[in-house]
This record gives structure tokens, C-alpha cells and sequence, in this order.
């Protein structure tokens, strides 16, 4: 089983601030099969991110990823009032089980 | 619209079982792959089961391994996870969730999410 390790696990910033969110892999990833979620309080998670990079449908590209093998990253860009929200990174592809990172928060500084 | 719609979660003795349902609308259901995914209160996610467009491949995650069945009927749109044996630890809102690209041999991430049922393990 893959672990995601996430971190920070919470991230406090202001509006405006670039938020840096970091998924560390326990064993490389293959073909980059790493996706990011928003989930706001009481609601589903959001794809924002798979492939390691690509944005889904309607995502602002004030997120952005990167990253391989067993580092990756989410980037926002400049942090809106929406963008306070927890973080999921998920790992998925060609064998069972897929999991998640634990959640980063980024929360209002 | 495309939409998911879960049922069936509620409160349940230990040992106990509960039937959970997801109604899927919006999208040619048959063929996207769909996973029951759990999070337990203040905690993170966790996946649980997926199962292919056709239901020939069907995988668990080991924490619920022969307790656990998901099925679907495509002809009514529904994705079911049976839960049996249940224990405090299965407590958690659970979320059907559709894949993002069909047919390409991979298991993709969640595009689609239902807003989730709750199920509480107590006694």
C-alpha cells in the first residue's frame, strides 16, 4: 500500500499569500497517477488536479501542480476567501488500494 | 446535470448491517467505473470499494474485505454497498463517487461526488 504523507497539516496565510501544499509518496507513483481535492466544510471533495499537473474542468489556474515519483506539490498561486479550505492528495491507477494523504488545511492567518 | 445521490446511512449496533444506495443521473452511468469512499469524522479520506462499468472487476480496500459487497444494476442507474459485520470503526459519511474517464484500463479520480450518507456503528 502507498502512504501519502501530507504536509504541512495546516497552513495559515492571508488572502493574497501563494500557498505551497506538499504530498510526499512511501513508494513511486507510477505515470504521475496523483490528483489533488478541495473539500469545504460540510461538502464533497472538488477535483482539482490529476495527473500530477492537469488542471480539471473549470479549476482557475491559480492552482497548479507538479511533481513525480514520490514529491509532489499544489500551488495556489494567490489565495482567494474560497481557497481556505482542506487539501486532499490521492493516489490512484492500476492496483488497489488507492489512498489519500491525511489533508493539509490552509486556514486564515 | 450530473449528479449522485447516496442513501441508506443511519445508526446501527455493532454486528449489525445496512444497505447503502447511489443514485446516478446526468451520464452514461454504464460505463464509468464507481467507488464507495468513506471519512470518518474530522478525519481524511479513505477509500473502500470500486467496481468497473460492467461489474466484472470489483476490488475492496482490506479493512473491509469480506464484510463489505458492492454491486450495481446499470439498467436502474444505482450503485449499492452492503455492509455487514459492521464495527465502530466503519463509522463515517460515505460518498459514491463516478470516474473521471471511462474505458482507458486505468482507475481514474473522482470528478463526481454524492453529498454522502452517514453511517454511525454504536450501541
Amino acid at each position: 500500500e502507498i502512504v501519502l504523507t501530507q504536509s504541512p497539516g495546516t497552513l495559515s496565510l492571508s488572502p493574497g499569500d501563494r500557498a505551497t501544499l506538499s504530498c510526499r509518496a512511501s513508494q513511486s507513483i507510477s505515470s504521475n497517477y496523483l490528483a489533488w481535492y478541495q473539500q469545504k466544510r460540510g461538502q464533497p471533495p472538488r477535483l482539482l488536479i490529476y495527473g500530477a499537473s492537469t488542471r480539471a474542468t473549470g479549476i482557475p489556474d491559480r492552482f497548479s501542480g507538479s511533481g513525480s515519483g514520490t514529491d509532489f506539490t499544489l500551488h495556489i498561486s494567490s489565495l482567494e476567501p474560497g481557497d481556505f479550505a482542506l487539501y486532499h492528495c490521492h493516489q490512484y491507477g492500476r492496483s488497489p488500494p488507492w489512498t489519500f494523504g491525511q489533508g493539509t488545511t490552509v486556514e486564515i492567518k | 446535470e450530473v449528479q449522485l445521490l447516496e442513501s441508506g446511512g443511519g445508526l446501527v449496533q455493532p454486528g449489525g448491517s445496512l444497505r447503502l444506495s447511489c443514485a446516478a443521473s446526468g451520464f452514461t452511468f454504464n460505463i464509468y467505473a464507481m467507488s464507495w469512499v468513506r471519512q470518518a469524522p474530522g478525519k481524511g479520506l479513505e477509500w473502500v470499494s470500486g467496481i468497473v462499468g460492467d461489474g466484472s472487476t470489483i476490488y475492496y480496500a482490506d479493512s473491509v474485505k469480506g464484510r463489505f459487497r458492492i454491486s450495481r444494476d446499470n439498467s436502474k442507474k444505482m450503485l449499492y454497498l452492503q455492509m455487514n459485520s459492521l464495527r465502530a470503526e466503519d463509522t463515517a459519511l460515505y460518498y459514491c463517487a463516478k470516474d473521471l474517464i471511462s474505458g482507458n484500463g486505468v482507475w481514474e479520480p473522482y470528478d463526481i461526488w454524492g453529498q454522502g450518507t452517514m453511517v454511525t456503528v454504536s450501541s
